[in-house]
């Protein structure tokens, strides 16, 4: 399977704890997302990265959001102090090149986040 | 501030029809747009795209079009099949503007009747 690839696909964690997801994006894609969706709802925008460098965050990654991508090719998102509301589906997304030239962004399976 | 719209947040079609979609965008920088289909408990699958220099786009069954002045696009699927029931996004893009991100709307979620 070449397509992006997302670990664990189900957290179930106590409040206040650490939880961390890992992306592995298709392996020639330099750009990568993560989302986070609620139901109801479309995915959100958390932050972008090109190769290594983090370009762009969104609002909704708060201080306890923390998102690496150290050589360039798989991220982790790690939660610190979870709470209820950060239950959610947290997707990881992965493109090769400009959308403009064709290129599509593909979305992993997701990781389910549930707090108790 | 919502600025990719799906107003419907649900539709039936008798399979054999024509299936249309709807999104509204506010956003003028946007310039590319995208369709996702998305399964329960699945991560969204890209359907089609446009770019804001064009009016149509066409693969297969699907059909995306486009109105930038009513900033408003539209999915069409024919003819429509069970297995086109999901929910579908649309998603929109400004990288002209520095902005990497997709903007989704909220889905629309299609049930196709046999």
């Amino acid at each position: 399977d070449t397509g992006v690839s997302q670990d664990p696909r189900h957290k179930i964690t106590k409040r206040g704890q650490n939880v961390t997801f890992r992306c592995d994006p298709i392996s020639e894609h330099n750009r990568l997302y993560w989302y986070r969706q609620t139901l109801g709802q479309g995915p959100e925008f958390l932050t972008y990265f090109q190769n290594e460098a983090q370009l762009e965050k969104s609002r909704l990654l708060s201080d306890r959001f923390s998102a690496e991508r150290p050589k360039g090719s798989f991220s982790t998102l790690e939660i610190q102090r979870t709470e209820q509301g950060d239950s959610a589906m947290y997707l990881c997304a992965s493109r090769a090149g400009l959308l403009s030239s064709g290129n599509t962004i593909y979305f992993g399976e997701g990781s389910w986040l549930t707090v108790v | 501030d919502q600025q990719v719209k799906q107003n419907s947040p649900s539709l039936s079609v008798q399979e054999g029809r024509i299936s249309i979609l709807n999104c509204d965008y506010t956003n003028s920088m946007f310039d590319y747009f995208l369709w996702y289909k998305k399964y329960p408990a699945e991560g969204p699958t890209f359907l089609i795209s446009i770019s804001s220099i064009k009016d149509k786009n066409e693969d297969g069954r699907f059909t995306v079009f486009l109105n930038k002045s009513a900033k408003h696009l539209s999915l069409h699927i024919v003819p429509s099949q069970p297995g086109d029931s999901a929910v579908y996004f649309c998603a929109a893009s400004a990288p002209g503007a520095g902005s990497y991100q997709l903007t989704f709307g909220k889905g629309t979620k299609l049930s196709v009747i046999p």
